[in-house]
């Protein structure tokens, strides 16, 4: 069973451009989850996700982020306009009913120029 | 609001020494805990967890046990060696009715094993 997929693992943008990365859950797993972690942090809880549902998006920025994860396909975590602040690594996890473990990607390392 | 608060690191041990890394958390009702590591370049892994009070959350010789009286769960190992050099996260989680199942983690502490 592979694990929780993400891509790119790494990322460059100039300021201004969008981001988009993208999270394939584990197997029989419906349940996402993304992080982010910035430099010398530990990870701070985004948005939470079922299929085709925003559940929790209480930690998302108020503008510029949005995810979704549709019907078919992996989760996608958008960042549009990059700011340098933005640089960071995002985590995705995936779990099956609520209360399971979480388990998480390699990650996608953000930089922004 | 939750929190976890983890000691301050770098940690640097010799080989074979013991390890504690310190761990209390802020929360309503009773949360489960968790340990994850992540090694440099990597995603977390769930190193162990509990899910009640007094239970021993243990795998690859780490153990932690939640105590509800001190929130507190602590990791530690008898005798660490040098692949076990890592950032290691303590984690909570909120379950039940109404919770959304995230996790809300402490500022992380890396451990470093010298030969």
């Amino acid at each position: 069973n592979a694990g929780v997929m993400q891509n790119p693992r790494h990322l460059v943008r100039r300021r201004g451009q969008e981001a988009r990365l993208r999270c394939s859950p584990m197997k029989g797993h419906s349940h996402v989850y993304w992080y982010r972690q910035l430099p010398e942090e530990g990870l701070k809880f985004m948005v939470y996700l079922q299929k085709e549902n925003i559940i929790d998006e209480s930690g998302m920025p108020k503008e510029r982020f949005s995810a979704e994860f549709p019907k078919e396909g992996p989760s996608i975590l958008r960042i549009q306009q990059v700011v340098r602040g933005d640089s960071a690594a995002y985590f995705c996890a995936s779990s099956p009913p609520l209360t399971e473990t979480q388990y998480f990607g390699p990650g996608t390392r953000l930089l922004v120029l | 609001g939750d929190s976890v608060t983890q000691m301050e690191g770098p940690v640097t041990l010799s080989e074979e020494a013991f390890l504690t890394i310190n761990c209390t958390y802020t929360a309503t009702g009773y949360p489960s805990l968790f340990w994850y590591v992540q090694y440099p370049g990597e995603g977390l892994q769930l190193l162990l967890k509990a899910t009640k009070a007094d239970d021993k959350g243990s795998n690859k010789g780490f153990e932690a046990t939640y105590r509800k009286e001190t929130t507190s769960f602590h990791l530690e190992k008898g005798s660490v060696q040098v692949s076990d050099s890592a950032v290691y996260f303590c984690a909570l989680r909120r379950d039940g009715s109404g919770n959304t199942g995230k996790l809300i983690f402490g500022q992380g502490t890396t451990l470093q094993v010298k030969p």
